[in-house]
């Protein structure tokens, strides 16, 4: 298996713009999850799904994110408008059973800078 | 909501010495995991350790957990170059995971 792919790995874009994220987990696995990584607040949770249904997006920082799971094997974090204070590197992750004894598998992440 | 936090927050050592990385946390868990992030990359797990467990081995690793004192902590033994990169913490919500800031281990040759 490629493990989870995110798309793109890097993405540059001015304040204001629309940004999309992308990711596929793991064939067969029912847990996807959000996360965002930066200095200042480390690695906090944004949003998961299970069986493709926003179970909790509590961390979703503010209306300017949303995500979306069409289907079992695809995901998107879209952003709009994009502030600066938004830069940061996404991770993407998915599990086979969400419940601590699974593992979590990462993508490499997206790294995003708002200008 | 609840998040381990590792400590120390950058250790530097020599090849072969030994790394010891702590995490405290603030409300009863079923299990903590530790996690390990190289420069650039995505979190890969390393060990899951259940709250009535004392101890975990896993090849040069050994997690051990002290529940009444909420606190964990990651020993890696004989350290090598390839060791260096972040480790993480990581306890229950729910059916996710809340992780620490993380340890930052330079292993140096």
């Amino acid at each position: 298996d490629a493990g989870v792919i995110q798309s793109p790995r890097h993405e540059v874009t001015e304040m204001g713009q629309e940004v999309t994220l992308r990711c596929k987990p793991i064939s067969g696995h029912d847990y996807l999850f959000w996360y965002r990584q930066t200095m200042m607040r480390g690695l906090e949770l944004l949003i998961y799904f299970n069986n493709n249904v926003p179970i909790d997006d509590s961390g979703m920082p503010e209306d300017r994110f949303s995500a979306k799971m069409p289907n079992a094997s695809f995901s998107t974090l879209k952003i709009q408008p994009s502030e600066p204070r938004d830069s940061a590197v996404y991770f993407c992750a998915s599990s086979l059973g969400g419940s601590l004894q699974e593992t979590q598998y990462f993508g490499p992440g997206t790294r995003l800078l708002v200008l | 909501s609840q998040q381990g936090e590792e400590d120390p927050q950058a250790l530097s050592i020599q090849e072969g010495e030994n790394a010891t990385m702590n995490c405290s946390y603030k409300t009863s868990i079923n299990n903590l995991q530790w996690y390990r992030q190289n420069s650039g990359r995505g979190l890969v797990h390393l060990i899951l350790i259940r709250s009535n467990e004392r101890e975990k081995h896993s090849g040069r690793l050994r997690v051990t957990l002290d529940t009444s004192k909420k606190s964990s902590s990651l020993l890696i033994t004989a350290s090598r170059a390839a060791d260096t990169a972040s480790y993480f913490c990581a306890t229950d919500h729910g059916y996710a995971l809340n992780f620490g800031k993380g340890t930052s281990l330079l292993v140096t040759p």
